[in-house]
């Protein structure tokens, strides 16, 4: 069962506009969710993150927001540009109890910037 | 410079085969995780440990088995490579009760 859903494989956008990558969650219990980038032949970095309780996050060009009604957040990209191509992947985090807690990652979106 | 990384970054083995993946990361993390990466299906845990000789099971377990002997290293063994094993292989770490996770650089694995 697949609790974080990014149901765009893919993203093709013009260099200087907006990019709008979404994710969709099943399990009210996160309560933090995050966005990494990956570079092929590369590990996935960090991009950025939010907590289950705030609705918006900005961190340069790069906003996260969250809905939690709609168990739903998007990762903006603006202006977006060709080194912004990537792969994006969605991940969430459960708290296990104690000190123990896990992330579920999504499928992944792969942007294009076009020049 | 903080780092995680993996050998080999490429292998292709045959069925049945053992192989050794390992892993090492300098920044002193507590946890450590070993991820499969395969086409529509995202990152997916096959074991995770919390600190050294504490280890447990992920989403994808089966045909795998790690050891956690030294802080620093989490190598992900395989006993008896099947094809279905052909993937890409990300090992990871990061503090115990934070989020930010650390990634190596991938091991690209094909099993014939």
């Amino acid at each position: 069962d697949q609790q974080v859903k990014q149901n765009s494989p893919s993203l093709s956008v013009q260099e200087g506009r907006i990019s709008i990558l979404n994710c969709d969650y099943t399990n009210s219990m996160f309560d933090y969710f995050l966005w990494y980038k990956k570079y092929p032949a590369e590990g996935p970095t960090f991009l950025i993150s939010i907590s289950s309780i705030k609705d918006k996050n900005e961190d340069g060009r790069f906003t996260v927001f969250l809905n939690k009604s709609a168990k739903h957040l998007s990762l903006h990209i603006v202006p977006s540009q060709p080194g912004d191509s990537a792969v994006y992947f969605c991940a969430a985090r459960l708290s296990l109890g104690g000190a123990t807690n896990k992330l579920i990652f999504g499928t992944g979106t792969l942007l294009a910037v076009q020049p | 410079e903080a780092q995680v990384t993996q050998n080999p970054r490429y292998l292709i083995t045959v069925t049945g085969k053992k192989l050794t993946v390992t892993c090492s990361q300098n920044m002193n993390h507590e946890y450590m995780s070993w991820y499969r990466q395969d086409p529509g299906l995202g990152l997916r845990q096959i074991y995770y440990s919390m600190n050294v000789e504490v280890t447990d099971k992920g989403d994808v377990p089966e045909g795998y088995k790690v050891s956690r002997k030294e802080k620093r290293n989490f190598p992900l063994i395989l006993e008896s490579p099947s094809p279905n094993q052909t993937s890409l292989y990300f090992c990871a770490s990061r503090e115990q009760v934070w989020y930010e996770q650390y990634f190596g650089p991938g091991t690209r694995l094909t099993v014939t």
